[in-house]
């Protein structure tokens, strides 16, 4: 069964402070890799799209990377900041796969603290 | 703005209502989509259309509910005879298809939510 999950659920870190959130899946056959961030009564914002062949892209203080061998996808946050507290979602595409096959995950809602 | 837009941002209506929601796509999108979360939860497909045509529908989308795109810009979903497990967000995207890979960013409004009463 293709699933998302990602960990931790929620997260409470200090404003300045670095932190790594997490992504495993069992999508298959893999098309691409996406992190969105969705603040509070907004819709999701896309931050990266990964495909197979990428290990790593960045989008400004938003770092993700992508090991398609252990099927796992880090988003690494630096320097965080107030405005980065939102809930953080990991969704992946199977290739091949219809519309539908866009697998979500229930996201980490993360919390920057003064 | 430019961006997705979604109306209305909130409806409350009371059991056995009928409901719709509409949505404009960035312009030069071909593709639209619907999804609905609740709390706690990533979104989840209902349906998407390419230009006026809709191309596929979950099991999700029950016969009380509808979706349209007439002209293949704005959509409108339609739910008839609600329920209270209806009570949630229902997020529209849009996105550029120019055929292969799947690869463009889906762009999201900021969604509908929907309250029964």
């Amino acid at each position: 069964k293709n699933q998302v999950e990602q960990s931790p659920q929620s997260l409470i870190i200090l404003e300045g402070k670095n932190c790594t959130l997490q992504c495993n899946y069992t999508v298959s056959p893999f098309s691409n890799l996406r992190w969105y961030k969705q603040d509070t009564g907004r819709g999701p914002v896309s931050l990266t799209i990964m495909t197979f062949s990428e290990n790593t892209k960045s989008n400004g203080r938003y770092t993700a990377t992508l090991d398609a061998d252990t099927k796992q996808s880090s988003l690494h946050i630096t320097a965080s900041q107030l405005s980065d507290s939102a809930s953080y979602i990991c969704v992946v595409s199977a290739r091949g796969g219809s519309q539908g096959n866009l697998i979500f995950g229930k996201g980490t809602k993360l919390s920057v603290k003064p | 703005d430019t961006g997705v837009s979604q109306d209305p941002r909130h409806k409350i209506t009371k059991r056995g209502q009928n409901v719709t929601f509409r949505c404009d796509p960035i312009s030069e999108h071909n593709r639209l989509y619907w999804y609905r979360q609740t709390l706690g939860q990533g979104p989840e497909f209902l349906t998407y259309f390419q230009n006026e045509a809709q191309l596929e529908k979950s099991r999700l989308l029950s016969d009380r509910f509808s979706a349209e795109r007439p002209k293949g810009s704005f959509s409108t979903l339609e739910i008839q005879r609600t329920e209270q497990g209806d009570s949630a967000m229902y997020l529209c995207a849009s996105s550029l298809w120019a055929g292969g890979s799947s690869n463009q960013p889906q762009h999201f409004g900021d969604g509908t939510r929907l309250s029964i009463l």
